[in-house]
């Protein structure tokens, strides 16, 4: 069955610094993955998603992520943190035939001034 | 393009009490799910339809929910009665029809906050 982990609950970072969130991936077979975003009081917004192919996954606002077999890892990253990048942010996945969607517990992420 | 609407965005009722929710879907959608949140948990399905049918409903936690899509349209979720673990954040999300390649995103709406008392 498929699961999905994220590490960190809460993230602090500074205005303009790195942001890597961690995921990390169990699965029986080739999985689709996904990262969502959550705005105060708005809903699930997606952010990039892993079908096939390049490994490597542009998003939007920045954020990018890359699909690491090896590793069974799903990590989010973006080169310089923002204000307005200040959400929840939540690490999903299917696998096989599985139509819905497996989510990680969500990672807060707080950007400092 | 209207979005996934949800109705209403926050619901407070005693324990014991029914609450109707609401999701419409973006239209032309097959597939309609309903997630839920407990307590800044994981986000943990619930059910699947597609069009009218029930296709899974293996994330339903016990018989006093039950889950509607009318015509295949909009969907209802009924908690009765209601019970203090049921708070939550109730969402719905909607996807298009399976076809080759199709990687099933879903679109999410802003999600229903019930909290029983």
């Amino acid at each position: 069955a498929q699961s999905v982990t994220q590490l960190g609950s809460h993230v602090s970072v500074s205005e303009g610094a790195l942001v890597l969130l961690r995921c990390n991936y169990s699965s029986s077979v080739p999985p689709y993955l996904f990262w969502y975003v959550q705005y105060p009081n708005q809903g699930l917004q997606l952010l990039l998603k892993y079908t096939t192919g390049a490994t490597l996954v542009k998003g939007i606002n920045g954020f990018e992520a890359e699909f690491k077999k090896s590793e069974t890892s799903f990590h989010l990253t973006k080169p310089s943190a923002h204000m307005s990048d200040a959400a929840e942010y939540f690490c999903a996945g299917r696998g096989g035939s599985a139509r819905q969607l497996t989510f990680g517990s969500g990672t807060q992420l707080t950007v400092l001034p | 393009e209207a979005g996934v609407t949800q109705f209403p965005s926050h619901s407070v009722i005693e324990k014991g009490q029914t609450v109707t929710l609401r999701c419409d879907p973006i239209s032309g959608h097959d597939n309609l799910y309903w997630y839920r949140r407990v307590m800044g948990k994981e986000i943990k399905f619930l059910l699947h339809f597609v069009k009218e049918s029930k296709q899974d409903e293996s994330g339903m936690p016990n018989n006093r929910f039950l889950a509607e899509r009318t015509g295949g349209t909009y969907s209802t979720l009924k908690v009765q009665p209601a019970e203090l673990e049921d708070s939550g954040v109730y969402f719905c999300a909607s996807s298009q029809g399976p076809r080759t390649g199709d990687t099933g995103e879903l679109f999410f709406g802003e999600g229903s906050r019930l909290t029983v008392l």
